[in-house]
């Protein structure tokens, strides 16, 4: 149980596109949902925090312009990566709360921008 | 002072081995402690969590909490090669956050 389902895996984008990445939480609810961003041999920084029916929390340094966050649902968030520059290329990670189970992660999408 | 400290190895241990890995942390709110393990290019998966001080088992892997240190470990037994990956500690109240994670090379 407690299955968070990222896509796409991967995906490659010309520089100026947008991208859009989808989190879904597949056998339970997530009123909050994290965003994570992870260079080569680096932790995770925590972008942003998306909340179901309201604006994401977004941290310091994050632009927000940049990355639109929509929790449009208690199974969905989304990430879109707006103009995106090779400096964007990175991987990207969500989680999700399940309760008493703890926090749950995708399997994260590697994006390069070219 | 960084909110969680962690080595970033990279550590190599023989097989069969118990290996240590420790992380140590400032902020005395933190409620919630995890252990994550990450091969590459994947996302991260969860070993343990735990919400109080003391130990707690599943199979090969304790966890070990000790909030009056501010420390947490992670021990694994009989280490396999199929254990080499980062293994990151994290901690939270109403969000992640993460140690840097330790390379762990499990040498047959």
């Amino acid at each position: 149980g407690a299955v968070v389902s990222q896509h796409p895996s991967r995906v490659i984008c010309k520089s100026g596109t947008s991208v859009k990445i989808e989190c879904r939480s597949l056998d339970f609810q997530a009123t909050t949902m994290f965003w994570y961003r992870q260079f080569p041999k680096k932790s995770l920084m925590l972008m942003a925090t998306s909340n179901e029916g309201s604006k994401a929390t977004y941290e310091q340094g994050v632009e927000k312009d940049k990355f639109l966050i929509n929790h449009a649902s208690l199974t969905l968030s989304t990430l879109t990566v707006t103009s995106a520059h090779p400096e964007d290329s990175s991987f990207y990670i969500c989680s999700a709360k399940a309760g008493a189970r703890g926090y749950t992660f995708g399997s994260g999408t590697r994006l390069t921008v070219v | 002072q960084k909110e969680v400290e962690q080595d970033p190895g990279p550590l190599s241990v023989p097989e069969g081995a118990i290996v240590s890995l420790n992380c140590t942390y400032s902020n005395s709110a933190f409620q919630y402690f995890m252990w994550y393990r990450q091969y590459s290019r994947k996302g991260p998966e969860l070993l343990m969590y735990t919400y109080s001080s003391g130990n707690k088992e599943d199979g090969r892997f304790t966890a070990q909490v000790d909030k009056s240190s501010k420390y947490i470990s992670l021990f694994i037994r009989d280490s396999q090669p199929s254990d080499s990956a980062t293994y990151l500690c994290a901690m939270s109240v109403d969000k992640i956050i993460f140690g840097k994670g330790t390379r762990l090379h499990i040498l047959p």
